[in-house]
């Protein structure tokens, strides 16, 4: 099946640095979804990319739609504690289902 | 901001029991979805229903699952005989655009 690999695996970074994280995969995806996920809850929807080459800001976010469609980054300047928590890139394969494929995940930890 | 919620929030049973997780999907969102996820793993894909019909199931979702829309606002996941692999945090999802969100999930402890 499809697989999005993601990595760092994790990240143990200070406040206020940026950070950067990335998701590839073998095969082609129609859109890329980034979900934020503390621990014991649910995935919360951070940013959505629709097009190749798209580049997209929330906030402190921005994440990019890789050109070959292969590939999603996303980025977090200026980091503060709640940015703690593990991060999933999720694609969507095939329009008319639309379940999505999740990373294996990028766990962030802020040092004190 | 309307959200996804999930019933119950954590959930004990023994193998061999039946269990049914409850969700309310945001109110005019059309697509609606279960996903597990397995302590310290990614979130995996169980089925989608549209139009009161599975839509599309992964290889997890064998005969001992199944899902119904009961009403014109809960969505239940059923496992009908719990196996200890069955334990996991399992999320509901709804979606009208592309844009799936997803409600808190049920811890689900097999014993």
């Amino acid at each position: 099946g499809q697989q999005l690999n993601q990595s760092p695996q994790s990240m143990f970074i200070q406040e206020g640095e940026d950070v950067s994280m990335n998701c590839t995969s073998s095969s082609i995806f129609n859109t890329w979804l980034w979900y934020k996920q503390d621990p014991g809850e649910g995935p919360v929807l951070l940013i959505a990319l629709y097009k190749a080459g798209e580049l997209t800001s929330n906030g402190r976010l921005t994440a990019q739609f890789g050109i070959t469609r292969k590939d999603s980054f996303l980025n977090i300047s200026a980091s503060i504690p709640s940015d703690v928590g593990i991060y999933f890139c999720a694609g969507i394969a095939n329009f008319g289902n639309e379940k999505l494929t999740f990373g294996t995940g990028t766990r962030l930890t802020i040092i004190p | 901001e309307p959200e996804v919620t999930q019933t119950p929030s954590h959930q004990v049973t023994q193998m061999g029991q039946e269990v049914i997780l409850r969700c309310v999907p945001i109110s005019n969102h059309l697509y609606f979805y279960w996903y597990r996820q397995i302590l310290g793993q990614k979130v995996e894909f169980l089925v989608s229903f549209y139009n009161n019909e599975i839509s599309e199931k992964s290889e997890i979702f064998d005969d001992q699952f199944s899902v119904e829309r009961p009403d014109g606002s809960n969505f239940t996941l059923k496992i009908r005989s719990t196996k200890l692999e069955d334990s996991a945090m399992y999320f509901c999802a709804s979606r009208r655009g592309y844009e799936q969100y997803f409600g808190p999930g049920t811890r689900l402890t097999v014993t």
